[in-house]
């Protein structure tokens, strides 16, 4: 079936250091992927997302490549901010199929 | 983007009450919505598939007469939590998709007493 899984957290970073969760998907189909970001009490934001494989996905510093090669979908920033810290989320749908969430990452920047 | 919205945003009951989840689609039409659920520090888990005009989708395990859908407009979704027990306490998000991407409610938290 269709799954996604994501590097399990939680994970604990300086400001300012490269952030990379690491994201694998079932090659069920042709899927689109997704980012969401959830912040503390708050519901789910689209952090970015790519449709075909090769493309890449960016959004506030955040970027992510659609790798059909190794079925994945690595989330990955440069310099990250105390405010970056929130759960993400990796997903994948097929059309408009509901969406196959990985576990989550907890993310916690320090300063 | 587009926007959905869920009401209330929080409320609590008590336990062998029922409460109502309203979901809309506040700029679009949506013949079909999803309802999650999240556990604390868990990732969303797809409950339904709420469809307009027709019978909702339920997911394996969950409980059709327990958490029943309406799907009354093509931009109101509704999830009432029937006899709630302190276990259906949880955080229930609703979603709607549009050709190419899936729109989130802010969610609701639910906490039976």
């Amino acid at each position: 079936g269709n799954s996604v899984t994501q590097m399990e957290g939680p994970v604990t970073l300086s400001e300012e250091a490269f952030l990379t969760i690491n994201c694998t998907y079932t090659a069920t189909g042709y899927p689109s992927l997704f980012w969401y970001v959830q912040y503390p009490g708050e519901g789910l934001q689209l952090l970015l997302k790519a449709t075909k494989a090769d493309d890449k996905g960016s959004n506030k510093g955040f970027e992510a490549t659609y790798r059909k090669e190794t079925t994945s979908f690595h989330l990955e920033k440069g310099s990250v901010q105390v405010s970056d810290s929130a759960v993400y989320f990796c997903a994948r749908s097929t059309g408009n199929t509901p969406l196959v969430f990985g576990k989550g990452t907890r993310l916690s920047v320090i300063a | 983007g587009a926007v959905v919205s869920q009401h209330p945003s929080w409320v609590i009951c008590k336990s062998g009450t029922s409460v109502k989840i309203e979901c809309r689609s506040l700029d679009f039409q949506a013949t079909t919505m999803f309802w999650y659920r999240q556990f604390p520090k868990q990732s969303l888990m797809l409950m339904a598939t709420s469809n307009e005009g027709s019978k909702a989708t339920y997911e394996q395990g969950v409980e059709k007469d327990k958490f029943l859908i309406n799907h009354a407009s093509l931009t109101l979704s509704t999830l009432t939590v029937t006899s709630a027990h302190p276990e259906d306490s949880s955080f229930y998000i609703c979603s709607a998709p549009t050709w190419d991407e899936q729109f989130f409610g802010p969610g609701t938290r639910l906490t039976v007493l």
